[in-house]
């Protein structure tokens, strides 16, 4: 089983519409949770992290964490075009206290008009 | 404040060659950790380093080896190159104080190995 797990898409939802991404995590000790935005031919960028269980909300993005189900979500209201990129889940796995930043293998997003 | 910069941006090796990478964190970060990114196998853990130590590693062969200067520059290091070495290495870096602490990537070298 990989630590951290993503439906690799491509996941393609018309503009203005709700995109809803999911991943799952191994570890139960995890305790950080991130969502990183791929475009392509260029590095990831963090949009949302979130560390307790329940809803973070930040402009259109919202990311969801339910610890008991080891399961983290990111929403995307409104989605735009420019929303098209991969989405990249990553789980801080307990090393020796320090960080150990496990990403799953992404999700691509494709935002049609 | 100047971002994580990698260089160099692109490099083209035959198998058996060595290569060395190399990464400016941010000014003030401490920690630097190296990723290697294949479209099949997504983004892979190699190491971590603070303060010239290396923290943490991932599960790579010994032929991929790294280290950390004084100033927290960083350098990676692939010996006896492979086919299947050729991906894109990302470094980020942060400030190192711990577990949760957000990353920041550059733009990473992009490796092909003929």
């Amino acid at each position: 089983q990989k630590e951290v797990e993503q439906n690799s898409g491509p996941l393609s939802v018309p503009e203005g519409a709700i995109a809803s991404l999911n991943c799952t995590y191994s570890d139960r000790v995890s305790q950080s949770f991130f969502w990183y935005r791929q475009y392509s031919g260029k590095s990831p960028e963090l949009i949302m992290s979130i560390y307790s269980n329940g809803d973070k909300e930040d402009g259109r993005f919202t990311a969801q964490l339910n610890k008991a189900s080891q399961y983290v979500s990111l929403l995307i209201r409104d989605s735009q075009p420019s929303d098209s990129a991969t989405y990249l889940c990553a789980v801080n796995t307990p090393s020796g206290g320090y960080n150990k930043l496990i990403f799953g293998a992404g999700t691509r997003l494709a935002v049609h008009p | 404040k100047a971002g994580v910069t990698q260089t160099p941006r692109y490099l083209i090796k035959t198998r058996g060659q060595q290569v060395t990478l190399s990464c400016s964190p941010i000014s003030g970060h401490r920690s630097v950790s190296w990723y290697q990114q294949t479209p099949g196998q997504g983004l892979q853990f190699l190491f971590e380093y603070f303060s010239e130590t290396q923290r943490n590693k991932g599960n790579f062969p010994g032929r991929f080896s790294g280290r950390q200067f004084s100033n927290s520059r960083s350098e990676m290091n692939v010996s006896t190159l492979e086919l299947g070495d050729s991906a894109l290495y990302l470094c980020a870096s942060s400030a190192g104080q711990g577990a949760g602490e957000k990353l920041f990537f550059g733009s990473g070298t992009q490796l092909s190995v003929l």
